[in-house]
């Protein structure tokens, strides 16, 4: 079974600065999606970028960008100039290719911004 | 963009009995939905598969006769928690795939369901 494991289970950053979740994940499958999701304390969940693992060049979406190191099985985000707004609880996910859609999530790192 | 309703929003009942919580795709039809569970301050577990027109697919550990799910029609999956216990106490979330988009992502959430069983 595919497991995501997020180790950061808090992180902070001060307003404007940069900073980086990590992530990584088990499979034995060459074919699946990642992806980082943000959910806000109004609990809805938003897709804040995603990467397809047969790409080689890193996921970019404005302010976040992602480091995915295949071998590594790492998938980090990075969110430069961080703003309050970026205050959330953030989840990696892994989905397997074809057409299984389900989600298997990590268990989130609760990301604070200082101003 | 897609939206996913998902009611009630809020739910209290008392212990023993029945609560049902809609999910509905408003503008796409919506051949399967996942329903998700997540305790205060944990992650997305997901608890079944639902597939329109076909039995549920539960995931190991959740008990299909305690959370039924019913798929009737292309625009609405309902979760309901039966016989439900304060430990039954948790987020509900559930989400849609859209198979009309093509991109990597079709999975749209709704906004989830408290429920608090007294």
């Amino acid at each position: 079974a595919q497991t995501v494991t997020q180790s950061q289970p808090e992180m902070s950053v001060q307003e404007a600065e940069t900073v980086t979740l990590s992530c990584t994940y088990d499979t034995s499958e060459s074919d699946y999606y990642l992806f980082w999701y943000k959910q806000p304390p109004s609990r809805q969940m938003i897709l804040v970028i995603r990467q397809e693992a047969y790409k080689q060049q890193n996921a970019t979406e404005n302010r976040f960008s992602v480091n995915f190191q295949k071998a590594a099985k790492s998938f980090s985000l990075k969110i430069s100039d961080s703003q309050l707004g970026d205050a959330a609880m953030y989840f990696c996910a892994y989905r397997g290719g074809g057409s299984n859609y389900k989600l298997t999530f990590g268990k989130g790192t609760l990301l604070t911004v200082n101003p | 963009g897609a939206v996913v309703s998902q009611h009630p929003s809020w739910v209290i009942c008392k212990s023993g009995t029945s609560v049902k919580i809609e999910c509905r795709s408003l503008d796409f039809q919506a051949t399967t939905m996942f329903w998700y569970r997540q305790f205060p301050k944990q992650s997305l577990m997901l608890m079944a598969t639902s597939n329109e027109g076909s039995k549920a697919t539960y995931e190991q550990g959740v008990e299909k006769d305690k959370f039924l799910i019913n798929h009737a029609s292309l625009t609405l999956s309902t979760l309901t928690v039966t016989s439900a216990h304060p430990e039954d106490s948790s987020f509900y979330i559930c989400s849609a795939r859209d198979p009309a988009s093509t991109g990597v992502s079709p999975l749209h959430f709704g906004n989830g369901t408290r429920l608090t069983v007294t």
